[in-house]
């Protein structure tokens, strides 16, 4: 199994330039999450999905857009990116809200100069 | 507003024991996470608490108590791989987590 897998490792962009960050997951989980994690702040949570076809804002999503045209995949899309988008952004997985633990996808380190 | 608070940074001593505390204030309560994090990787899972009381798993502990709004994670025998970020997240009413912003543990030879 390979859990949650995100691409890129790295990017650095232009302010004003788009991208698309990848996140597949092998689980099955129905549950998929983006959040971004800044230095000396707690992870905050950009968009989320309950299953293929549905998504929701989390508390940061200004900037951002998300798709779930399947159980596996959740991209995230920046456009025109800004300074204030220069973080460490991570895609996560669970099988359900209530308790369950989230798996991580290894990170996106990415600079926007 | 919704607050978790954890100590920034804690140093111990290999072999020795360290308590890291989480406090918080959220809209209702669903459960408390404790996450480790090493630097430059994603943070993975280490322990689940929705009942007050202490679980233990292995060498760490986590304990809650819920009318206190206060949790620890207990790390005993500390060992030089312990060195990373600790996050504390609670699940509030609405299912959703809200984290700490971690604490950093240092450990001495």
């Amino acid at each position: 199994n390979a859990g949650v897998t995100q691409t890129p490792k790295f990017r650095i962009l232009k302010i004003g330039q788009s991208m698309t960050l990848q996140c597949t997951q092998d689980m099955n989980h129905n549950y998929m999450y983006w959040y971004r994690q800044d230095p000396g702040m707690g992870l905050k949570l950009i968009y989320y999905s309950v299953g293929a076809g549905i998504t929701d804002k989390g508390e940061v999503p200004n900037g951002y857009n998300v798709s779930r045209s399947t159980t596996e995949d959740f991209p995230l899309r920046l456009e025109l990116a800004a300074p204030s988008q220069t973080s460490v952004y991570f895609c996560a997985s669970s099988y359900s809200m209530e308790n369950e633990k989230l798996f991580f996808g290894s990170g996106t380190q990415l600079s926007v100069l | 507003g919704q607050n978790i608070d954890q100590p920034t940074e804690m140093t111990a001593t290999e072999g020795a024991i360290v308590q890291i505390n989480c406090t918080y204030q959220t809209s209702g309560f669903n459960g408390l996470f404790w996450y480790q994090q090493h630097a430059g990787e994603a943070p993975t899972f280490l322990s689940y608490n929705v009942l007050d009381g202490l679980e233990e798993k292995g060498r760490f502990s986590s304990f809650l108590s819920r009318s206190k709004g206060y949790s620890y994670l207990l790390l005993k025998e500390l060992q030089m791989k312990d060195s990373a970020s600790y996050l504390c997240a609670v699940l509030d009413s609405n299912y959703q987590l809200i984290w700490g912003a971690g604490t950093k543990l240092i450990i001495k030879p």
